[in-house]
């Protein structure tokens, strides 16, 4: 079954320091995609970052980049710079056949 | 600019009663999908349409709900004889299917259902 862990239920960063956010997966597929979504207090789901598991360098986008190590199962979130503006939830997820499983989540609290 | 909305965001309701919820979906995705996330857990997968198909349901989708998506356009979840157990967001999200991305899923504010 496929299933994707979030070990960190909280994490604190000090604004402008970098943060990681863990996740690991598992799977037998040979071909999936794994999805970073940021959900803030208001309960929208934002996209963030994918990473499909045949693209050979890590994915970018602006201030978040993606720490994938596909022998350990692992795709973990990296934000830079970090803003008061990134506190919230972050799940990680995979794409099973045409929809998406989630991990538990990580609370990210920035502070001046 | 119009995404995923969704109607009404909260809803109070009585134990046995039923409800029925709303998603809009961004006007040219043909996808459309239903979850269901409770207090500290991920969205859950309930349910997902192409165009007016309904193509997969979760085991989570008990006889007590059903979806439709008529004409492929906005969806409708109806829960029967809520019971608290139901209480949760409900997440709508759609999708352009078969543009060769990576089909990504937006998703709407959801709708908050409390089951006194």
């Amino acid at each position: 079954a496929q299933k994707i862990t979030q070990t960190q239920p909280g994490m604190f960063v000090q604004e402008k320091e970098a943060v990681t956010l863990d996740c690991t997966y598992d799977t037998s597929d040979q071909s999936y995609g794994l999805f970073w979504y940021k959900q803030p207090s208001s309960g929208e789901m934002i996209f963030l970052i994918y990473q499909g598991s045949y693209d050979e360098q890590n994915a970018t986008e602006g201030r978040y980049s993606l720490n994938f190590q596909k022998a350990r199962k692992s795709a973990n979130l990296v934000i830079s710079a970090s803003q008061l503006g990134d506190s919230a939830m972050y799940f990680c997820a995979m794409k099973n056949t045409d929809k998406l499983i989630f991990g538990t989540g990580t609370r990210l609290q920035v502070f001046p | 600019d119009t995404g995923v909305s969704q109607d009404p965001r909260h809803k109070i309701t009585k134990r046995g009663q039923n409800v029925t919820f709303r998603c809009d979906p961004i006007s040219e995705h043909n996808r459309l999908y239903w979850y269901r996330q409770t207090l500290g857990q991920g969205p859950e997968f309930l349910t997902y349409f192409q165009n007016e198909a309904q193509l997969e349901k979760s085991r989570l989708l008990s006889d007590r709900f059903s979806a439709e998506r008529p004409k492929g356009s906005f969806s409708t979840l109806e829960i029967q004889r809520t019971e608290q157990g139901d209480s949760a967001m409900y997440l709508c999200a759609s999708s352009l299917y078969g543009t060769g991305r990576f089909d990504e899923q937006f998703f709407g504010p959801g709708t908050r259902l409390t089951v006194l």
